[in-house]
C-alpha cells in the first residue's frame, strides 16, 4: 500500500517563498505528481517527478528524493492566486496510471 | 476544447434513493477514474476503469457501482446502501500508454442529503 504525509496548512507571505513536503511510504514507486487544487474546484496538474533531482516550472519547482521517499513542492514569488490545497500523489506501480494521493496542504497567502 | 464535463453540479439523494453522476470526456482517453473528497480528508478512489467494458474497486467502492459502455463516459451510481454519500465527487480520465501522464479532472458533483 502507499502512506502519504504532508502538513495539513501553510501559511506564507505575498512575495516570499514557500516549500511544502511530502513523504512517502509505498510497496513500489512509479513517480510523483503534485497538483493545486483550489476550494471547490477541480485539481489541475503542475509537476512530475520519477527521477532524483529538481525539475522548474517558472514560478514552481518539485523535487524528489527516492531514496529518502521524500518530495517538495517549491513556490517562488508567492501571489495571493497560490492560496490553495496542494495535492502530492504518488502513482501505483504496475502498468496503470491509478495514483494514491496524500491529504493535501492548505496554503495561506497573506498580503 | 477537450475536457471532461460532469453534470450535474449540485445534486440533492433523498434517503433509500439511488442517483447517478455523470462523467463525460472527450480527450481519447481509455482510463477513466471516481474519486471521493471530504473535508479534511484527500481524494479517495472509489472506481476506477482501464479500458471500456472493464473497471476495478478501488479503496471505498461500497454503497457505489459504475458502468464502462462507452470509452468517453463513466458514469457512477450512488446506491442507498451508501449512508454517507455527503461529499464532493470527482470524475478524471488519464492516457494509459505514456509513463508519468497526469489525470485530468473534471469540476466536480457536490452531494448532499435532504
Amino acid at each position: 500500500g502507499q502512506n502519504i504525509d504532508q502538513p495539513t496548512e501553510m501559511t506564507a507571505t505575498e512575495g516570499a517563498i514557500v516549500q511544502i513536503n511530502c513523504t512517502y511510504q509505498t510497496s513500489g514507486f512509479n513517480g510523483l505528481f503534485w497538483y493545486q487544487q483550489h476550494a471547490g474546484e477541480a485539481p489541475t496538474f503542475l509537476s512530475y517527478n520519477v527521477l532524483d533531482g529538481l525539475e522548474e516550472k517558472g514560478r514552481f519547482s518539485s523535487f524528489l528524493s527516492r531514496s529518502k521517499g521524500y518530495s517538495y513542492l517549491l513556490l517562488k514569488e508567492l501571489q495571493m492566486k497560490d492560496s490553495a490545497s496542494y495535492l502530492c500523489a504518488v502513482r501505483d506501480p504496475g502498468g496503470y496510471q491509478k495514483v494514491t494521493f496524500g491529504i493535501g496542504t492548505k496554503l495561506q497567502v497573506i498580503p | 476544447d477537450g475536457g471532461i464535463t460532469q453534470s450535474p453540479k449540485y445534486l440533492f439523494r433523498k434517503e433509500g434513493q439511488n442517483v447517478t453522476l455523470s462523467c463525460e470526456q472527450n480527450l481519447n482517453h481509455d482510463a477513466m477514474y471516481w474519486y471521493r473528497q471530504d473535508p479534511g480528508q484527500g481524494l479517495r478512489l472509489i472506481y476506477y476503469s482501464q479500458i471500456v467494458n472493464d473497471f476495478q474497486k478501488g479503496d471505498i467502492a461500497e454503497g457505489y457501482s459504475v458502468s464502462r459502455e462507452k470509452k468517453e463516459s463513466f458514469p457512477l451510481t450512488v446506491t442507498s446502501a451508501q449512508k454517507n454519500p455527503t461529499a464532493f465527487y470527482l470524475c478524471a480520465s488519464s492516457i494509459t500508454r505514456e509513463v508519468g501522464q497526469p489525470q485530468h479532472f473534471g469540476d466536480g458533483t457536490r452531494l448532499s442529503i435532504l
